[in-house]
């Protein structure tokens, strides 16, 4: 098994352009997330997927779109990137626990 | 919601214990996590404490959780130089995994 896949592992992209960042996971987890890093913030929550179908904001949700494809995927778009976004995004699907992705390090310019 | 707060940093002689701190303040906290996180990757799950358990013991590790004090901690015996990294502790949610909250992480560094 996989585990729990993203990609890109980096991009840069200038302020207004958009990107999507995928995430996979092949565990057959109901539950998806996404969470970003910044330094001394620990994790904070962007977007979940309770399961296949929903989607709801979390704690810093302004900025990002998400897409719960499949019950594998579940995406996170970045429809207008500011500086401001420039982090590190983890994806995690759940069980017992997060299981997080290896991350994308994003910088905006 | 959920606050969780840890110590910055911690650092250790190699061979001693470590004790990482941390403190929340959801009491309906199902689970609490720890993960651990070594430069340039990921978030990977340690251990977890069910939330009617005082203390759990796993090879090297122990969780120790205080409810009165929402207190909660991580134990490292015999650290080693592969054990410095960022330690996170995590709570929150009804449900294993859900929604968590995580702490700022304490970074331990671990002298030879």
């Amino acid at each position: 098994n996989a585990g729990v896949t993203q990609t890109p592992k980096f991009q840069v992209l200038k302020t207004g352009q958009s990107m999507t960042l995928q995430c996979a996971q092949d565990m057959n987890h109901n539950s998806m997330y996404w969470y970003r890093q910044d330094p001394g913030m620990g994790l904070r929550l962007i977007y979940y997927s309770a399961s296949e179908g929903t989607t709801d904001k979390g704690e810093v949700p302004n900025g990002y779109n998400v897409s719960r494809l499949n019950k594998r995927e579940f995406s996170l778009r970045l429809e207008s990137a500011a500086p401001s976004q420039t982090s590190v995004y983890f994806c995690a699907s759940s069980e017992r626990g997060l299981n997080f992705g290896p991350g994308t390090r994003l910088l905006v310019l | 919601g959920e606050d969780v707060e840890q110590s910055l940093f911690l650092s250790v002689r190699e061979g001693d214990s470590s004790v990482i701190n941390c403190t929340y303040t959801d009491s309906s906290s199902t689970y609490l996590y720890w993960y651990k996180q070594e430069p340039g990757a990921g978030l990977q799950l340690l251990t977890y404490i069910f939330s009617n358990m005082d203390m759990k013991q796993d090879q090297r590790l122990t969780v120790l959780l205080n409810k009165k004090d929402k207190h909660l901690s991580l134990r490292i015996a015999d650290t080693q130089t592969g054990d410095s990294a960022i330690y996170f502790c995590a709570g929150g949610g009804s449900a294993a995994g859900n929604k968590l909250t995580f702490g700022g992480g304490t970074r331990v560094l671990v002298k030879p």
